[in-house]
């Protein structure tokens, strides 16, 4: 099982410069979210989506986009990248049958520069 | 909003021996779940245990459990006979019904020495 897939691993950047971190899952999970966590705290929420074509934010979305066409890929766009943005970035996603457990993705450690 | 508090500092604890990491939790919603996620060295966030708000029982999961205090609003993790192989960060996080969004803790680092 390939459960919740993230690419790239890791990513440095230059400030100004865009790019999308890809989030694929294969357990047919209508939720889905991302997740930043900066050194020494913990994860916090930037967007979410409870299906295809439905997203929202989360408590810190400023300088990030998502989409979300198919149940498995929920794509994060950032924009601009700022030395703020310097982080490891989980998507996870979790069934919306009950309050269950969120799988999580391998994470995606990124530098702006 | 959801609050969750972990403030011990990190721990030392020896092989074998048990260890309790403390979390609070702040919510006005009778109906949430919490949940203790383990992340070792390599980055992973790993599922360890689940209590409901309306669990009746402590949550037990191998040589995992949960001290739910209601009342207290604790749900405090019991690791028991530890290995080396616990050495981790370990997440507190509560998510309300219907939205499964997590709120985490800042975590608790624990070292396990032979």
């Amino acid at each position: 099982n390939a459960g919740v897939t993230q690419t790239p691993k890791f990513r440095i950047l230059k400030i100004g410069q865009s790019m999308t971190l890809q989030c694929a899952q294969d357990m047919n999970h209508n939720y889905m979210y991302w997740y930043r966590q900066d050194p020494g705290m913990g994860l916090k929420l930037i967007y979410y989506s409870v299906g295809a074509g439905i997203t929202d934010k989360g408590e810190v979305p400023n300088g990030y986009n998502v989409s979300r066409s198919t149940t498995e890929d929920f794509p994060l766009r950032l924009e601009l990248a700022a030395p703020s943005q310097t982080s490891v970035y989980f998507c996870a996603s979790s069934s919306s049958q009950g309050n269950t457990e969120a799988f999580f993705g391998q994470g995606t450690r990124l530098t702006v520069v | 909003a959801q609050k969750i508090t972990q403030t011990q500092p990190g721990m030392f604890v020896q092989e074998k021996e048990a260890v309790t990491l403390d979390c609070t939790y702040d919510t006005s919603d009778p109906s949430y779940g919490l949940f203790w996620y383990k992340q070792p060295s390599s980055g992973e966030m790993i599922f360890l245990i689940y209590q409901g708000s309306y669990d009746q029982q402590n949550a037990t999961e191998g040589r995992y459990s949960l001290n739910f205090q209601k009342a207290r609003k604790s749900a405090n993790l019991v690791i028991s006979a530890s290995q080396l192989g616990d050495s981790a960060m370990y997440f507190c996080a509560m998510s309300l019904y219907g939205n499964n969004r997590l709120a985490f803790g800042k975590g608790n680092q624990v070292v396990v020495i032979p």
